[in-house]
């Protein structure tokens, strides 16, 4: 069974500082990486994708991935209440587009 | 920008009554999903749909449920006969092509609640 494992928190962090959320994945054929968010009773929503190893950067966001000890992680500069919410990380099954997601980390950032 | 769409956003049925969850994805996407989650708890994948045929289904996905494109917009999901375990918010997903790659955007969803 292909597993995605993240801590479920709360992780709660001031406004204005940089809030780090983690994932670990089994699959090691796995090739894509997601973070969605998802706000109490609401649908999820993609906010990074990543598909090599290192950073990518997107406005306060920035996903890193290490294949080699697979893990992917999220950065959230400047944390924002709104930002307050769960973080899903979804890995694909390999070479399907079946998403398996981790439970989640939610994160509150306070002001 | 461009939506998935559910609806209803919020379905009561009593056990064992079939119950329909419509879905209409984003115009130029090509495949399709579904995905449920019960409350506190992960979600899950259930079926993914291309041209016609199902892709591939997760154990959750057994005889009682089914998907059908009805028509050129509409993505459905049945269950005949409903169970208490079946409560849960249901998610439909799209995305332009299929693969590992590509990002799956997701609507609403509908809350199912069986009583």
């Amino acid at each position: 069974q292909k597993e995605v494992e993240q801590n479920s928190g709360p992780l709660s962090v001031p406004e204005g500082a940089i809030a780090s959320l983690n994932c670990t994945y089994s699959d090691r054929g796995s090739q894509s990486f997601f973070w969605y968010r998802q706000y109490s009773g609401k649908s999820p929503e993609l906010i990074m994708s990543i598909y090599s190893n290192g950073d990518k950067e997107d406005g306060r966001f920035t996903a890193q991935l290490n294949k080699a000890s697979q893990y992917v992680s999220l950065l959230i500069r400047d944390s924002q209440p709104s930002d307050s919410a769960t973080y899903l990380c979804a890995v694909p099954l390999y070479n399907t587009d079946k998403l398996i997601f981790g439970t989640g980390t939610r994160l509150q950032v306070f002001p | 920008e461009p939506e998935v769409t559910q609806t209803p956003s919020h379905q009561v049925t009593q056990m064992g009554q079939e119950v329909i969850l419509r879905c209409v994805p984003i115009s130029n996407h090509l495949y399709f999903y579904w995905y449920r989650q019960i409350l506190g708890q992960k979600v899950e994948f259930l079926v993914s749909f291309y041209n016609n045929e199902i892709s591939e289904k997760s154990e959750i996905f057994d005889d009682q449920f089914s998907v059908e494109r009805p028509d050129g917009s509409n993505f459905t999901l049945k269950i005949r006969s409903t169970k208490l375990e079946d409560s849960a918010m249901y998610f439909c997903a799209s995305s332009p092509r299929g693969g590992s790659n590509q990002p799956q955007h997701f609507g609403d969803g509908t809350r199912l609640s069986i009583l």
